[in-house]
């Protein structure tokens, strides 16, 4: 089965900083990769996710970037601010088709702290 | 609350004991997830169902129990087989099809359970 490796574990930055945590996935059938943001005894938000017919995706202030040969993706902050402190997950889902579908493979999570 | 909600909140189990968690949605989503959230752990699958009167065993399914008789409900029983299930267990649900593209999940607020 799919095995989602996510670093680091913990990540702290100064506000306005920039911060990048990042994502190995071990299924080259996995073509679907989401980012999830937990706050403090809240669900996780889904706050961006891209496919495998895409390199890079972009939504304000967060990006996403895929590499399928290398298998690993990577979550871009830019302009960090205190309010995005939470623990971030990333996952992996394979292609259409057979029971594995939308099941969604999970990374450890990263804590991120943004100092002010 | 997100088309999505899981009761109760809290629930306390003695040694022993079988507990049902409750997961409903009115999103008319055909897939259902139960995750387990544990400390540096991230979000480890217990069991998943794509359509209604079917379901699948995650990685982490033994002493767990689930059903799905209709397309909004899939209760989670932990049973007394489980020996470990004090943790925060999250339901999860998408639009995936078989046939259609994969979407991110919707989760549910949790359901912190604990041994007593």
């Amino acid at each position: 089965g799919e095995n989602v490796e996510q670093h680091p574990s913990t990540l702290s930055v100064q506000e306005g900083d920039s911060a990048v945590i990042k994502c190995t996935y071990s299924d080259s059938a996995s073509n679907y990769f989401p980012w999830y943001k937990q706050e403090l005894g809240k669900r996780p938000q889904l706050i961006i996710d891209i496919r495998s017919n895409v390199g890079e995706k972009k939504d304000q202030r967060i990006a996403v970037t895929l590499n399928k040969t290398a298998k690993h993706f990577s979550l871009h902050i830019t302009e960090t601010q205190p309010e995005d402190s939470a623990v971030y997950f990333c996952a992996a889902s394979p292609n259409a088709g057979g029971t594995s579908y939308g099941k969604l493979t999970f990374g450890q999570g990263t804590i991120l702290t943004v100092h002010p | 609350d997100g088309g999505i909600t899981q009761s109760p909140k809290y629930l306390f189990r003695k040694e022993g004991q079988n507990v049902t968690l409750s997961c409903e949605q009115n999103l008319n989503h055909d897939a259902m997830y139960w995750y387990r959230q544990d400390p540096g752990q991230g979000l480890r699958l217990i069991y998943y169902s794509q359509i209604v009167n079917d379901f699948q065993k995650g990685d982490i399914a033994e002493g767990y129990s689930v059903s799905r008789e209709k397309k909004e409900s899939f209760p989670l029983t932990v049973t007394s087989a489980q020996k470990n299930p004090t943790a925060f267990y999250l339901c999860a649900s998408s639009s995936g099809h078989p046939t259609k593209r994969v979407y991110g999940y919707t989760f549910g607020s949790g359901t912190r359970l604990t041994v007593v």
